[in-house]
């Protein structure tokens, strides 16, 4: 099945404490993102990745890193977790043609993260 | 990049139309309008995705003027199963593929 998985589903770390979430695709997908939710906010960007070893700033990137290392992984690294990114986070991707297409995105189902 | 301004929320009863509308002033020669569908704790769906005049599939039409600097999603006799947070995106593919998801339009269905 085609599908974007994000682990893990839930986490609650301590303020300070080096945290990973990873993100993979089955798609060879091209394009990758990832987005946070927060209420009344909607989903911000805070990086995206246009293929292997490119990456670039969204609407929110401080406080974050990324990688893409390998074209179906695109992990998000919180070297120094504090409350405020205690939010929802969507990764997504996308082929890149440089033209549109009929599908759009796809979204993973979501990272809960609480920041303590 | 363009911003876009929708309804905060809106209600429907069950079998009726529902069109909801974006404006998207700032648009550019080469964005694309786009709209998903989200359910709680889920991540966003892709619905439809146009340029200019009308794009119908199988869940909904997309009715964009010709001066583009709005559009309106329809979906035709909701049922309940459609109460979602619906979002307008702007953007162009071929450019960094940066899309402004905003805040959304909730839509509540009512029976």
């Amino acid at each position: 099945e085609a599908q974007v998985t994000q682990n893990p589903r839930y986490l609650i770390t301590v303020t300070g404490k080096k945290l990973t979430v990873t993100c993979s695709q089955n798609m060879n997908h091209e394009y990758m993102s990832w987005y946070r939710q927060d209420p009344g906010l909607g989903l911000r960007q805070i990086y995206y990745s246009m293929n292997v070893e490119v990456t670039d700033k969204g609407d929110v990137p401080e406080g974050y890193k990324v990688s893409r290392k390998e074209k179906r992984n695109f992990p998000l690294i919180l070297e120094s977790p504090s409350p405020n990114q205690t939010s929802l986070y969507f990764c997504a991707s996308s082929e890149d043609r440089g033209r549109p297409f009929d599908y759009g995105y796809t979204f993973g189902s979501g990272t809960r993260l609480t920041v303590v | 990049l363009a911003k876009t301004t929708q309804p905060i929320s809106m209600d429907s009863y069950e079998g009726q139309e529902v069109n909801i509308t974006c404006s998207h002033n700032n648009i550019a020669t080469n964005d694309y309008i786009t709209w998903y569908q989200q359910f709680p704790s889920q991540g966003p769906r892709f619905i439809i995705q146009g340029y200019k005049t009308k794009v119908t599939n199988e869940v909904a039409s997309l009715f964009i003027p010709a001066d583009r600097k709005s559009s309106t999603l329809s979906l035709p006799r909701v049922s309940l199963s459609d109460t979602a947070v619906y979002y307008c995106l702007v953007g162009a593919w071929d450019t960094g593929n940066q899309f402004y998801f905003g805040t959304g339009t909730s839509l509540t269905v009512i029976p």
